[in-house]
């Protein structure tokens, strides 16, 4: 079975640091990603980790250890446009076809930015 | 660049209707996701569809019937909808291999079943 842990909420303040924990359990894994989502809009891609490491991306850095099932998506500076979910998603990639480019996401992050 | 497209954006229905919810991409992506989102539940996997006339189910796919006749359309079918089928939902898309290979979705149909 697929299990992906996020926590429910989150509030930082504009100016700050946050960073936002993903823990999964997968049958496979061919990598992990973290949308962004504002509220009624649909979900854009933030990045993409296969590898081990850190993966930097203007304000936002995303790291993996595939040992310890474990993602993060760090966000500096914060800006008041950052409050939205952030969705943690593993490709398992064990199936074959389009199957091997499913997602299953976690249940999403909501960060508000406060002033 | 129209991209990837859902119609209608909004809807309401009755228990018991069909419903067909739309979704257009002009990339020429091999492959089509269906999710739907829901409060608690986060994004759930519907159906998924590698080419034209080649579809899977998903996590959750009972009470919903798809096709795909041309790679551009994955028309999604309520065949009969019920309460619990009310949701917000998103089309995506993905190429077929090189790079990261994300999925880019829809602007989402919110459906609701009185």
């Amino acid at each position: 079975g697929q299990n992906i842990d996020q926590p429910t909420e989150m509030t930082a303040t504009e100016g700050a640091i946050v960073q936002i924990n993903c823990t999964y359990q997968t049958s496979g894994f061919n990598g992990l990603f973290w949308y962004q989502q504002h509220a009624g809009e649909a979900p854009t891609f933030l990045s993409y980790n296969v590898l081990d490491g850190l993966e930097e991306k203007g304000r936002f850095s995303s790291f993996l250890s595939r040992s310890k099932g474990y993602s993060y998506l760090l966000l500096k500076e914060l800006q008041m446009k950052d409050s939205a979910s952030y969705l943690c998603a593993v490709r398992d990639g064990e199936n074959s076809g389009a199957g091997s480019y499913q997602l299953t996401f976690g249940k999403g992050t909501k960060l508000s930015v406060i002033p | 660049d129209a991209g990837i497209t859902q119609s209608p954006r909004y809807k309401i229905t009755e228990t018991g209707r069909q419903v067909t919810l739309m979704c257009h991409q002009t990339w020429s992506h091999s492959y089509m996701f269906w999710y739907r989102q829901d409060l608690g539940h986060g994004l759930r996997l519907i159906y998924y569809s590698a080419a034209a006339d080649i579809t899977d189910k998903g996590e959750v796919p009972d009470g919903y019937v798809v096709s795909r006749s041309k790679t551009e359309n994955f028309p999604l079918t309520l065949e009969s909808a019920t309460r619990s089928q009310t949701s917000v939902y998103f089309c995506a898309s993905t190429k077929r291999a090189g790079g990261t290979n994300e999925q880019f979705f829809g602007p989402g149909t919110r459906l609701t079943v009185l």
